[in-house]
Formats: C-alpha cells, sequence, structure tokens
C-alpha cells in the first residue's frame, strides 16, 4: 500500500492568492483529518470526515479555509485567499472507523506551505 | 472530555541509556491510547497502541509502553536509546464514544540522544 499521498510536497505563494492541497487516503479508510502543525501552536486538528461526511470543523481557523471529499478516497483543503499566518505544515490522515473502535490515524508526509 | 499531558518538553538522553517519555490522560470512558513518532521533516508515524487489550504495549524500534489506569498514565520506555531515535514523540487519546475517532494530541516532547 502506497499510504496517505499528499500533494504538493511544498507550496510557496504569495499572499491573496488561492491555494489547494490534496490528500489521497489508504484504500479502505473511512475517516479522514486534515491538521495543521507550527512551531508555535503545534498539531491542530483543523476538520475531520467519516464517511465522506464533515463530523467537526471546529478547527477551521476561518472561512477562507474550506475543506471537501468529492469521494471515498480523495480530499481538498482550500486557502482563499492566502495569508502569511497561514504559513505551516498540513498533514492529511486517514484511519477505518466503526462506531466504539478507535484505529490508529495514518499520516501523509504533509504539504509545507509558505505565504510570502 | 480528554485530555493528555506530556509532562516533559524535552529529554536528553545518552546513546545507550534507558529511554522514558511520560505522559498522564484524563478521560471519562475506557481510552485508547496512543505513541506517535515524528522526524524532523517527516509525517507522523504510530509507535504503538493501547486498546484495552494486554496492558504493556511493544512497538516498533524497541518502544513499549504500560498502561496504568490507577495512575491515568501511558509512560513511553526503551532499555537503550540510539541516536537515531532522536525525534519528537506525541502521546495521545481517542475522545470518547463517536464514530469520527477523534484523536486528542499531547504538545510533544522532544528528545535528544547524546553520543
Amino acid at each position: 500500500d502506497a499510504g496517505v499521498i499528499q500533494s504538493p510536497r511544498h507550496e510557496v505563494t504569495e499572499m491573496g492568492q488561492e491555494v489547494t492541497l490534496r490528500c489521497k487516503l489508504i484504500s479502505g479508510h473511512n475517516s479522514l483529518f486534515w491538521y495543521r502543525q507550527t512551531m508555535m501552536r503545534g498539531l491542530e486538528l483543523l476538520i475531520y470526515f467519516n464517511n465522506n461526511v464533515p463530523i467537526d470543523d471546529s478547527g477551521m481557523p476561518e472561512d477562507r479555509f474550506s475543506a471537501k471529499m468529492p469521494n471515498a478516497s480523495f480530499s481538498t483543503l482550500k486557502i482563499q485567499p492566502s495569508e502569511p499566518r497561514d504559513s505551516a505544515v498540513y498533514f492529511c490522515a486517514s484511519s477505518f472507523n466503526l462506531a466504539g473502535t478507535y484505529n490508529e490515524q495514518f499520516f501523509g508526509p504533509g504539504t509545507r506551505l509558505t505565504v510570502l | 472530555a480528554q485530555s493528555v499531558t506530556q509532562l516533559d518538553s524535552h529529554v536528553s538522553v545518552s546513546e545507550g541509556t534507558p529511554v522514558l517519555l511520560r505522559c498522564n490522560y484524563s478521560s471519562s470512558y475506557s481510552p485508547s491510547l496512543f505513541w506517535y513518532v515524528q522526524h524532523p521533516n517527516k509525517g507522523l508515524q504510530l509507535l504503538l497502541k493501547y486498546t484495552s487489550a494486554a496492558t504493556l504495549v511493544k512497538g516498533i524500534n524497541g518502544f513499549e509502553a504500560e498502561f496504568k489506569k490507577s495512575e491515568t498514565s501511558f509512560h513511553l520506555t526503551k532499555p537503550s536509546a540510539h541516536m537515531s531515535d532522536a525525534a519528537e514523540y506525541f502521546c495521545v487519546v481517542t475522545e470518547g464514544y463517536n464514530q469520527g475517532g477523534k484523536l486528542i494530541f499531547g504538545q510533544g516532547t522532544e528528545l535528544s540522544v547524546k553520543p
């Protein structure tokens, strides 16, 4: 299995531009998580989906951030417009969960975003 | 609500000596607990997990952790540190009964290994 795949691995953009981060889940997994990691704030959960349905988006910083799962194996995280304070490493993770069971999450390699 | 506290933000050991990374948790339910490791500029990798089976859990790379309900602890240990163990370690607890499998992460412990 190729694991969780994220693209791009690095993104440098200018303030005000739209940024789209992509994630492909591990085959058979049904839960998808987006995290952001910075030195100041550590690892933060932004949003997660179960069976393509957003369960909790309370970690999304503001309306400039949006996430979708157009199908069971793929997700996007969009920032529009981007700001320098959005610079961080964004991780995607997937897992297989049923009610009452709590399986580990498998993390992708991350996308390092720099907004100038 | 569930929470996890990693008692040390930084631990430094010499190569070949034991490693102890401390973690305490708070949970209203029988928790599932994990340790993840993150090497520099890498994603997070699962070291081991506890899911109400054996209280002593063995993981990859010689690490193990013991679940102690009476102490609400899940400390990570390794008998002999290797230079390649230098990384950030996260203690993680699941958030109760829901269908999402949401994880609650500790703040992380940075492990340094001196030659």
